[in-house]
């Protein structure tokens, strides 16, 4: 079963900023806290990731509480191509890589 | 970053039949390639763990016999579906890449949508 839990769905105004939810209590201390999105008939695409400190790149923001317990996505300022079921996934370490992937959150942004 | 190509993107097949799907990792090696999944309206689902030079792992519930997996070079794993039929229709997707410490992100294929009719 996934680590983390996520709202089921989120509607966002075109141009405002998307803040997406993630609960993963259960992190342990060397685990990173990753996010994908999949669009609609596309394979996922990496967004990005953190241990404990806050990261940004050119796609979104990513807050991750001192405790480690939870963080948010933040897409600054959406577009109707972020329209996409975003997933938050914590990375097993020392994994060859495979994913364990939950519901995700299907955000709807909206003109 | 690293690109992973998937081919093809769309296949229908008549049952019975068997489709061989392709996964390359276009500008890095791989050693090991992942093999996902994901029926209309659900995540996605690990099936496999394809490993250059060695035999594939699978997980729980998933054929190796009907699953034929093959990671003959570092930069190629075929999953081959044999004797398919309607139920296996679904949205097949492979991984690479984000091994070892964790601080690596995986790259995914564009998928493949098989429809069995």
């Amino acid at each position: 079963d996934a680590k983390t839990t996520q709202p089921t769905s989120m509607d966002c105004a075109e141009g405002r900023a998307a803040n997406l939810p993630c609960n993963h209590s259960t992190i342990s201390g060397n685990e990173y806290v990753y996010w994908y999105r999949q669009i609609h008939s596309q394979g996922p695409q990496y967004i990005i990731h953190g241990l404990k400190n806050n990261e940004t790149n050119e796609m979104a923001s990513l807050i991750i509480t001192e405790d480690r317990k939870s963080s948010t996505l933040i897409l600054p300022h959406a577009t109707l191509r972020d329209t996409a079921v975003y997933y938050c996934i914590v990375r097993v370490t020392g994994s060859q890589g495979n994913l364990i992937f939950g519901k995700g959150t299907k955000l709807s942004v909206k003109p | 970053g690293a690109v992973v190509s998937q081919h093809p993107s769309r296949v229908i097949c008549k049952s019975g039949t068997s489709v061989k799907i392709e996964c390359r990792s276009l500008d890095f090696q791989a050693t090991t390639m992942f093999w996902y999944r994901q029926f209309p309206k659900q995540s996605l689902m690990l099936m496999a763990t394809s490993n250059e030079g060695s035999k594939a792992t699978y997980e729980q519930g998933v054929e190796k016999d009907k699953f034929l997996i093959n990671h003959a070079s570092l930069t190629l794993s075929t999953l081959t579906v044999t004797s398919a039929h309607p139920e296996d229709s679904s949205f097949y997707i492979c991984s690479a890449g984000g091994g070892g410490s964790g601080d690596t992100e995986a790259f995914f294929g564009q998928g493949t949508r098989l429809t069995v009719v």
